[in-house]
């Protein structure tokens, strides 16, 4: 069975304050692992794909890496505006279906 | 990035009435969509996988005679929730892959409420 585990629950940085976010991961075979953004009251945004230990990808002030356990989403002198619920969620060769940690909600204050 | 719509965005019904909740994929065609039931401050949990032409295949523990899913398009598939009670309100959003793509992209959400 697929897990994603995501750390912290809750974060909060000072506007500036560059951070990293964590997601552990078991899987039976990589089909990809995925972040996504999600606001209160909104459906998940897409952010990154990745399929490969080693591989990055970048937008803006985020990036995201994976090893063969984890991925960071590292997050480069944020702003208030990048508040939001961070999702990370993997699915395995077997099903297209994703399998979602619970979140980090990310609070940047000014 | 593709475009995902749903519809209604809320809904308010009484206990034992059944809803209905669309999901359109606007700009491509998807035979297989997902949908996720998430609840306050949790994650998104997989509640079926929507097939078109062909029956849903239910998580396990999700009841399909309550969940009756439609897909009846390449663009189209619907959630009824029968016999709606209020344990059954949630925030349900469905998903389709690109065709021809690993990514899924979400519609705006459903929020379910049952007085």
């Amino acid at each position: 069975e697929d897990q994603v585990t995501q750390s912290p629950e809750a974060l909060r940085l000072q506007e500036g304050e560059s951070s990293s976010l964590n997601c552990s991961y078991t899987v039976s075979g990589l089909r990809g692992l995925f972040w996504y953004r999600q606001d209160p009251g909104k459906g998940p945004e897409f952010l990154f794909t990745l399929y490969s230990a080693g591989e990055e990808k970048e937008k803006e002030r985020l990036k995201a890496t994976l090893t063969k356990k984890e991925s960071f989403l590292h997050i480069t002198a944020p702003k208030p505006e990048d508040s939001a619920t961070y999702l990370c969620a993997v699915s395995d060769t077997g099903r297209r279906a994703l399998t979602f940690g619970s979140g980090t909600r990310l609070q940047v204050q000014p | 990035g593709a475009v995902v719509s749903q519809h209604p965005s809320w809904v308010i019904c009484k206990s034992g009435t059944s809803v209905k909740i669309e999901c359109r994929s606007l700009d491509f065609q998807a035979t297989t969509m997902f949908w996720y039931r998430q609840f306050p401050k949790q994650s998104l949990m997989l509640m079926a996988t929507s097939n078109e032409g062909s029956k849903a295949t239910y998580e396990q523990g999700v009841e399909k005679d309550k969940f009756l899913i439609n897909h009846a398009s390449l663009t189209l598939s619907t959630l009824t929730v029968t016999s709606a009670h209020p344990e059954d309100s949630s925030f349900y959003i469905c998903s389709a892959p690109a065709s021809g793509g690993n990514e899924q992209f979400f519609g705006p959400g459903t929020r379910l409420t049952v007085l």
